[in-house]
């Protein structure tokens, strides 16, 4: 069964930097764009930003554009999402998620706290 | 990048039909048949249950319909059962290459 695994996730200071990572297993990896989705505590789905499967195409919303970074490595399977100017907005739940025009595989998700 | 315009609550009695509405912009939701829709239930994860319009992935309810007009599209659920007591979201893929969620719809079961 298609899963994501998201990791790296913890406190940082407002103005400070965290890297999160997403390992996928169980499908072809390199086959599918990813996302990062984020939902703050009690509010809706936030949409992060989305690289295509070969890695050539990243979209970003434009509250994160400029600050973070979302990259992958095919070969390993891996998604990463580099978070620096950190605000406190930024706090929430961040989930990796495979699809293009679907998100059909979530994973738990991994808490972001941003915090002085 | 203003987010998708749906209503913060519906609400039905068992059996009954509802329908949430999901409005954006030509450069949207109208732009494309690439709206999917959402279903996360307190404390868990999201699970796709709608996509490119009205399409259902293996294992999601014939209960569940998607559709769109124009600018808006809608997700019917039928014979409303108390598991369906969650929130849902709607997607979209934009012009800009970007994604866009909805503002979001609690469902409440009576």
């Amino acid at each position: 069964q298609a899963q994501v695994v998201e990791s790296g996730g913890g406190v940082a200071q407002p103005g400070g930097s965290l890297r999160l990572s997403c390992s996928a297993s169980e499908f072809s990896f390199g086959s599918y764009a990813m996302h990062w989705v984020r939902q703050a505590p009690g509010k809706g789905l936030d949409w992060v930003a989305v690289i295509s499967y070969d890695g050539t195409n990243k979209y970003y919303a434009d509250s994160v554009k400029g600050r973070f970074t979302i990259s992958r490595d095919n070969s390993r399977k891996t998604l990463d999402l580099q978070m620096t100017s950190l605000k406190t907005a930024d706090t929430g739940v961040y989930y990796c998620v495979r699809g293009h025009d679907r998100m059909d595989v979530w994973g738990q998700g991994t808490t972001v706290t941003v915090s002085s | 990048q203003s987010a998708l315009t749906q209503p913060a609550s519906v609400s039905g009695s068992p059996g009954q039909s509802i329908t949430i509405s999901c409005t954006g912009t030509s450069s949207d939701v109208g732009a494309y048949d690439y709206v999917s829709w959402y279903q996360q239930h307190p404390g868990r994860v999201p699970q796709l249950i709608i996509y490119d319009v009205s399409d259902r992935p293996s294992g999601i309810s014939h209960r569940f319909s998607g559709s769109k007009s124009g600018n808006t599209a809608s997700l019917a659920i039928s014979g409303l059962q108390a598991d369906d007591e969650a929130d849902y979201y709607c997607c979209s893929y934009t012009t800009s290459g970007t994604r866009l969620f909805g503002t979001g719809t609690k469902v409440t079961v009576l």
